[in-house]
């Protein structure tokens, strides 16, 4: 079964510290990954995707792809606590509806 | 509006009851998918569509239907409602299965 794993957490970082989110995969042939923010009681909302291995900047969020670890990351530079919310991790397994994490709870302290 | 839309926003029903909940998109996306979220399971995809008349199961497409007719509507319907069915429903189109998915603001079904 193709699967995408996070940790629930809440991961819990304070203001304008980096905040790292860490999601690995079980299908190598995933070639895609998406990172989604949700607020509570909001909708799924795309902030990054990412293709190739390495890094991928986009203003404050960088997101890390290593297929050969089959692991992928988002680090939120300087985060804020606007940027508290739930991260979802989404694979793409080939020609099949992206598999989604259950989700990683980021807390940002004042 | 351009973009994803579902109505109605919050739904109480009772069981038993047929309920229909409907997604709009204006892209022209070819796929259309729809999700349940409950705590602890996060993002369940139900069914999903990768163009008009063409539908395919998800994880978790018992007691529900879905029909596409048209390229931008794809209504979901619980075709006998159950407690169990209680939940957040999301709809989300992409222009491919494997692209990126912009998702609907959600319907809040709560079955009594």
């Amino acid at each position: 079964q193709k699967e995408v794993e996070q940790n629930s957490g809440p991961l819990s970082v304070p203001e304008g510290a980096i905040a790292s989110l860490n999601c690995t995969y079980s299908d190598r042939g995933s070639q895609s990954f998406f990172w989604y923010r949700q607020y509570s009681g909001k909708s799924p909302e795309l902030i990054m995707f990412i293709y190739s291995n390495g890094d991928k900047e986009d203003g404050r969020f960088t997101a890390q792809l290593n297929k050969a670890s089959q692991y992928v990351s988002l680090l939120i530079r300087d985060s804020q606590p606007s940027d508290s919310a739930t991260y979802l991790c989404a694979g793409e397994p080939g020609n099949t509806p992206l598999v989604f994490g259950k989700g990683t709870r980021l807390s940002v302290i004042a | 509006d351009a973009g994803i839309t579902q109505s109605p926003r919050y739904k109480i029903t009772e069981t038993g009851r047929q309920v229909t909940l409907m997604c709009h998109q204006t892209w022209s996306h070819s796929y259309m998918f729809w999700y349940r979220q409950d705590l602890g399971h996060g993002l369940r995809l139900i069914y999903y569509s990768a163009a008009a008349d063409i539908t395919d199961k998800g994880e978790v497409p018992d007691g529900y239907v879905v029909s596409r007719s048209k390229t931008e509507n794809f209504p979901l319907t619980l075709e006998s409602a159950t407690r169990s069915q209680t939940s957040v429903y999301f709809c989300a189109s992409s222009a491919g299965s494997a692209r990126e998915q912009y998702f609907g603001p959600g319907t809040r079904l709560t079955v009594t």
